[in-house]
């Protein structure tokens, strides 16, 4: 198993500029999570998926930000126009079904996509 | 309130160390709990469960106290590989799992 994949592993920008970061989870993994990771405020948990529908957003900063999971072997994480303030380290994780099961609830996360934003 | 909180440290200990690290949840109806490591410039992984009952992993020991929301980590005979970045993580049910800042381990030769 490849483990979640992200890309781009970094991204420099502009602000301004439009910027798409981009995640395949675990294969039969139902559930993804987009976290955003800064010294200052630690790992947020910014949106989650379940098969493939949007869950919670409220952890979306704000609207230049929008996350789609057209299938369930692909999601994205849209920043437009982005800003300074958004570089970080954005982390995709994926988890396995149910509850109470071995493994349920147990996040596996990518390598993370760096973005600096200029 | 944050919903997960853990003492930052750093804490520094020399090689050979017992080092315990705290965390309390808010949300009473949290149904699974864990510690990950993270190390600098890496992803989270999974360190371990932690389970009513209390369970042990090698020189790891967790804890979990649901009456006071509480849970620990404790890691004996501290090693330089242990240095790292422990985070506490609480899962509340309808998929949502919430990390906790993390607590910075220095473990010194």
């Amino acid at each position: 198993d490849a483990g979640v994949i992200q890309s781009p592993r970094h991204e420099v920008t502009e602000m301004g500029q439009e910027v798409t970061l981009r995640c395949k989870p675990i294969s039969g993994h139902n559930s993804l999570f987009w976290y955003r990771q800064t010294m200052m405020r630690g790992l947020e948990l910014l949106i989650y998926f379940n098969n493939n529908v949007p869950i919670d957003d409220s952890g979306m900063p704000e609207d230049r930000f929008s996350a789609k999971m057209p299938n369930a072997s692909f999601s994205t994480l849209k920043i437009q126009p982005s800003e300074p303030r958004d570089s970080a380290v954005y982390f995709c994780a994926s988890s396995s079904p149910g509850t109470g099961s071995s493994g349920a609830n147990v996040l596996t996360f990518g390598a993370g996509s760096r973005l600096t934003v200029l | 309130r944050k919903e997960v909180e853990q003492d930052p440290g750093p804490f520094n200990v020399p090689e050979g160390a017992t080092v315990a690290f705290n965390c309390t949840y808010s949300n009473s109806a949290s149904q699974s709990f864990f510690w990950y490591r993270q190390d600098c410039r890496k992803e989270p992984k999974l360190l371990m469960s932690v389970y009513s009952s209390g369970n042990e992993d090698g020189r790891f020991t967790a804890q979990l106290n649901r009456a006071s929301q509480y849970i620990s980590l404790l890691i004996r005979d501290s090693k330089l590989s242990d240095s790292a970045t422990y985070l506490c993580v609480v899962h509340t049910g309808g998929f949502k799992t919430i990390f906790g800042a993390g607590t910075r381990l220095f473990v010194k030769a």
